[in-house]
């Protein structure tokens, strides 16, 4: 069965701009969760949606947000861009919130 | 808050030397633990997850453990393919029982 699609899975974006990542959950999975990798601060969580709803949020500034569509896609927006957002974005899927599959990720790199 | 602290940083293995990796963690009631494999570029691949101390998991070449404060990756035996970032996780009960917290990983080099 098909994994948790990521795209694009590059980007390079101007400091100041605003970035919009997308997430295909593996079929039939309702949970979609996105996490920051950066090499210094390791995995770190932004959100989670269930149905529509955002359950939790990580320690992000409002400048991350998120939403997610009645097909369970989800897409996650970054306005006005800084540097240090640089990073692998990561999106996994749970058909029960007791395990998680993660995409390839989406490499955003800020100049 | 939940903390997972992963050690080494890194460890290089020659084939077939065994060695464990070590998880340590604090969390508000264990809903589970998870490991993973990071592949240079790629996302994390699921490898086990363990519910409650005592508890046992193997897959090939590898074996996890969990205790109440802490979880052990044991390779035995290693292969070059092998050579990876192992990544640790929890999830807990409380306020944050929909996210997982990351330890910084371990990585592993495994020289032919």
């Amino acid at each position: 069965k098909a994994g948790v699609t990521q795209t694009p899975r590059y980007l390079i974006k101007t400091r100041g701009q605003q970035v919009t990542l997308s997430c295909s959950p593996i079929s039939g999975h309702r949970s979609v969760s996105w996490y920051q990798q950066t090499p210094g601060q390791g995995l770190q969580f932004l959100f989670e949606y269930f149905s529509e709803t955002q359950r939790n949020k990580g320690n992000f500034p409002g400048r991350f947000s998120g939403r997610q569509f009645s097909n369970s896609r989800s897409e996650m927006n970054v306005s006005t861009l800084e540097l240090g957002d640089s990073a692998l974005y990561l999106c996994a899927s749970s058909l029960d919130g007791k395990g998680y599959t993660f995409g390839s990720g989406t490499r955003l790199t800020v100049v | 808050e939940d903390q997972v602290t992963q050690s080494p940083e890194a460890l290089r293995l020659q084939e077939g030397e065994s060695s464990s990796l070590n998880c340590s963690y604090t969390v508000s009631g264990l809903r589970g633990l998870f490991w993973y494999r990071q592949d240079p570029g790629k996302g994390p691949e699921f490898l086990f997850t363990l519910y409650s101390a005592g508890e046992e998991k193997e897959k090939e070449r590898l074996k996890a453990t969990l205790t109440k404060k802490e979880s052990f990756l044991h390779i035995t035996a290693p292969k070059p393919e092998d050579s990876a970032t192992y990544l640790c996780a929890v999830q807990g009960s409380g306020a944050g029982s929909y996210q997982l917290t990351f330890g910084k990983g371990t990585k592993l080099s495994v020289i032919p």
